[in-house]
This record gives structure tokens, C-alpha cells and sequence, in this order.
């Protein structure tokens, strides 16, 4: 079974930072696009950013663009998410996930997520 | 990269069949067929359901069904089960090479 496992979650202040990984395990990391999608509490869900399997194309949702950087290190099995100017609304459990290999979707698998608070 | 649109609610007694729709535009659904769908029960994470518009993921059984036409995009449920309630997503690539969600659907079994 697929394994993700995010972690670095907590409460930031707005206009703080936070950086996110994921622990991938089961399958060939570096095979696989990865994504990060988020979940605002009583919300929906919420593309934020992928990045292919070597690291050469990513792509973002307009409002992270320029904000958050998303990577990942092949050779640890692990995907980052760095947020830079943190803002309230960016209060949400973010989910990392893998894209599939041989459909189109954002992603087939996801770990369980780690909760971002933005608050002062 | 505006949510596509999605009822809020959905209701059916079980062995009815509902359907919920999903609406975006020429620059997401209506350009490529690669709509997923995907069911979350509460406090739960996301699962993937159907993927290119009708497709189902593995393991998922055949009462799930999807189709598109246009610019819309449905999953249809048949002979309910009280386990199908949840909170179900569609999704589309968009022509900026990125991925957009619908607002959710939240479907209660009566």
C-alpha cells in the first residue's frame, strides 16, 4: 500500500514561514509527479502545487504563486512544500499526494495530512 | 482557476440512483477529458474514484459511473448505500498545465 506521511505542520503567526515534507514510501518515488492539495477546515479541497519526477517542471495555483515552493530530493523519497508569507486564509490540512502514472488525475493516493494554522 | 461548480447537497433513500453534476468551462473540463472524481467520508482523506471522466479507480464497484458533455461532467450513483455518504469532489486539468477542484457535493443517504 502506498505510504505518505506529512509532517511540519503547526500555528504560525501571518507573515511567517513554515516548510512541509513527506515521507514517501512502498513504491518508486521518482517515478511519479507529486502535488500538494489542501483542505480549509469545513472546506473543500484545494489544488496548491505539483512538480515532476525529476524536479524540472512545477506549477502552483495563482494564489501560492510566488509564495510557496514546492520540492522534493529523489533520493530521500521525499517531497517538501516551503510557505513563505503565511496568510490567514493558507489555514488549511495539507494533504501531500502522488499523481498516477499511467491516468490523468491530481493524484491517486494521498497521505493523511498535516494541519497549517495562520493565526495571530 | 475559478472552483468548478458543483450542488452543494445531494440527497437519495437507498437503491435510488442520484447523479451530481460538475461545471467548468472551454479551459478546463469542456478541452480535455481528464476529469476526476473523488469521495471523502467525514474526517477521512480524499479517495480517488473515477478518473478521465469515467473510468473507475481500482477497487471501486460498478454502481459508480461517470460521463461529460460539454462543459459538465457527472458522477452517477446507483442502488445507494448507506456507506456512499460523503463528501464527493470533481476535478479537471485546465489549459495553465494545472488542476482545478469543484466546491464539493455532500450526499446523504436517507
Amino acid at each position: 500500500e502506498v505510504q505518505l506521511v506529512e509532517s511540519g505542520g503547526g500555528l504560525v503567526q501571518p507573515g511567517g514561514s513554515l516548510r512541509l515534507s513527506c515521507a514517501a514510501s512502498t513504491f518508486i518515488f521518482s517515478n511519479h509527479w507529486m502535488t500538494w492539495v489542501r483542505q480549509a477546515p469545513g472546506k473543500g479541497l484545494e489544488w496548491v502545487a505539483n512538480i515532476k519526477e525529476d524536479g524540472s517542471d512545477k506549477y502552483y495555483v495563482d494564489s501560492v504563486r510566488g509564495r510557496f515552493t514546492i520540492s522534493r530530493d529523489n533520493a530521500k523519497n521525499s517531497l517538501y512544500l516551503q510557505m513563505r508569507f503565511l496568510r490567514v486564509e493558507d489555514t488549511a490540512v495539507y494533504y501531500c499526494a502522488r499523481g498516477p502514472r499511467t491516468f490523468f488525475a491530481p493524484f491517486d493516493y494521498c497521505g493523511q495530512g498535516t494541519l497549517v494554522t495562520v493565526s495571530s | 482557476q475559478s472552483a468548478l461548480t458543483q450542488p452543494p447537497s445531494v440527497s437519495g433513500s437507498p437503491g435510488q440512483s442520484v447523479t451530481i453534476s460538475c461545471t467548468g468551462t472551454s479551459r478546463d473540463v469542456g478541452s480535455y477529458n481528464r476529469v476526476s472524481w473523488y469521495q471523502q467520508p467525514p474526517g477521512t482523506a480524499p479517495k480517488l474514484m473515477i478518473y478521465e471522466v469515467s473510468h473507475r479507480s481500482s477497487g471501486v464497484p460498478d454502481r459508480f459511473s461517470g460521463s461529460k458533455y460539454g462543459n459538465t461532467a457527472s458522477l452517477t450513483i446507483s442502488g445507494l448505500q448507506a456507506e456512499d455518504e460523503a463528501d464527493y469532489y470533481c476535478s479537471s486539468y485546465t489549459s495553465a498545465n494545472t488542476w482545478v477542484f469543484g466546491g464539493g457535493t455532500k450526499l446523504t443517504v436517507l
